[in-house]
């Protein structure tokens, strides 16, 4: 069974652009959600979506958004980019509503 | 403000000793704390959890120990190996939600 799929892994961006992340869950698993991971402050909740809704959505600025498709792919998107947010996006799957997350290799993006 | 907050930020063990990584949360919604195990340019991947109807949790040489009315919990490896040397993150979430909170992270490393 293959894993969660993230495209791309590596990406430049400089300041005021816009980037999109996509993720393709495991087979089955209807909930994807986003964090981001930078050091020192760990993981930190972007937001979750089960079966095309957005049901969780963390602390972050609206530059962030996101959606899920009926096929279950996501996609998160991060508009007039600041340096501030260059970091690896990690997208996470999980079969039901509640319970183990399956991670990503995630998409490390750089901001100059 | 973090939800969960996790030490040490880094740790040196010989081989053959014990890893202790320690957790702490304040949420007492929280229902279900999960370990995690990051290697260099891999997402993270569940190693054990538990829930709080339990003190303890044992797999293999790794033990979480859970104390709710601290609310603190740890991971303890035992006989570590250079193998384990990883990230190792603390998380949180509440009943039937896929929002979790992590910790900060424990850089181990297992001297052989």
């Amino acid at each position: 069974k293959a894993g969660v799929t993230q495209t791309p892994r590596y990406l430049i961006k400089t300041r005021g652009q816009q980037v999109t992340l996509s993720c393709s869950p495991i087979s089955g698993h209807r909930s994807v959600s986003w964090y981001q991971q930078t050091p020192g402050q760990g993981l930190q909740f972007l937001f979750e979506y089960f079966s095309e809704t957005q049901r969780n959505k963390g602390n972050f600025p609206g530059r962030f958004s996101g959606r899920q498709f009926s096929n279950s792919r996501s996609e998160m998107n991060v508009s007039t980019l600041e340096l501030g947010d260059s970091a690896l996006y990690l997208c996470a799957s999980s079969f039901g509503a509640a319970g183990e997350l399956f991670f990503g290799e995630g998409s490390r993006l750089t901001v100059l | 403000q973090q939800q969960v907050k996790q030490s040490p930020q880094s740790l040196i063990v010989q081989k053959g000793g014990i890893s202790i990584i320690n957790c702490a949360y304040e949420n007492t919604a929280f229902d279900y704390f999960p370990w995690y195990q990051q290697f260099p340019g891999k997402g993270p991947a569940l190693l054990i959890a538990i829930r709080p109807d339990v003190s303890e949790k044992k797999e293999g040489r790794f033990t979480i120990s859970f104390n709710k009315s601290a609310k603190q919990f740890s991971l303890h490896i035992m006989d570590s190996q250079p193998g384990d040397s990883a990230t190792y993150f603390c998380a949180a979430s509440t009943v039937g939600g896929n929002q979790f909170y992590f910790g900060t992270g424990t850089s181990l490393t297992v001297i052989p």
